[in-house]
């Protein structure tokens, strides 16, 4: 079956404590990207993939790394999460660009 | 500046009726606009898309409309049923760099 993976699905940590949220499609999709949701406001790209170690920052890049050492993967990473980081996250990939995104089904992260 | 503004932020309905949402935007040049369906807890999952020269394009019960003139596209929805409570995200892909711009979202509850 055709899908977009993350985990965990729920996360709660403490502030300064680094986290990875794994990211897999196996749809050999060329373009990920990973979106922060938070109430009332949008969706809104963290960063993204065009294809393999080739990274950019979306909107609100601050605190968050990535790296896509395979087409497959794009793990993203909280070196020192902190309270504002409290999110759900959306990984996405899609095969061209402006992309026809296929979801996975989020992480919620709670920071305290 | 490139915004997409959806109205209204929350609507609720009897089954069976029919409802409108409104996505305003304007984005500029503008490429496409899609409409996405959102659960509660899940990632979206596109509905449909339209390009500049569509102004109508269905999918079952979901119907939308785009007057690029005015940067207006609604989506309509027959029948609704319980199944349509979700959250309704217009996105539009433009700009220079051609990146996609989130409403913030219509939260629809169907009422038995």
């Amino acid at each position: 079956e055709a899908q977009v993976t993350q985990n965990p699905r729920y996360l709660i940590t403490v502030t300064g404590k680094k986290l990875t949220v794994t990211c897999s499609q196996n749809m050999n999709h060329e373009y990920m990207s990973w979106y922060r949701q938070d109430p009332g406001l949008g969706l809104r790209q963290i960063y993204y993939s065009m294809n393999v170690e080739v990274t950019d920052k979306g909107d609100v890049p601050e605190g968050y790394k990535v790296s896509r050492k395979e087409k497959r993967n794009f793990p993203l990473i909280l070196e020192s999460p902190s309270p504002n980081q409290t999110s759900l996250y959306f990984c996405a990939s899609s095969p061209t660009l402006p992309p026809e995104q296929y979801f996975g089904p989020g992480t919620r992260l709670t920071v305290t | 500046k490139n915004q997409v503004e959806q109205s209204p932020q929350s609507l609720i309905i009897l089954e069976g009726k029919n409802c409108t949402l409104q996505c305003n935007y304007t984005v500029s040049p503008f490429s496409n606009l899609r409409w996405y369906k959102q659960d509660t807890g899940r990632g979206p999952v596109s509905l449909t898309i339209m390009t500049f020269s569509e102004n109508t394009k269905s999918n079952g019960r979901y119907t939308a409309t785009l007057d690029a003139d005015t940067k207006q596209s609604s989506l309509h929805i027959t029948a609704s049923q319980l199944s349509d409570s979700a959250s309704y995200i217009c996105v539009v892909s433009g700009g220079s760099n051609y990146q996609l711009i989130w409403g913030a979202g219509t939260k629809l509850i169907i009422k038995p």
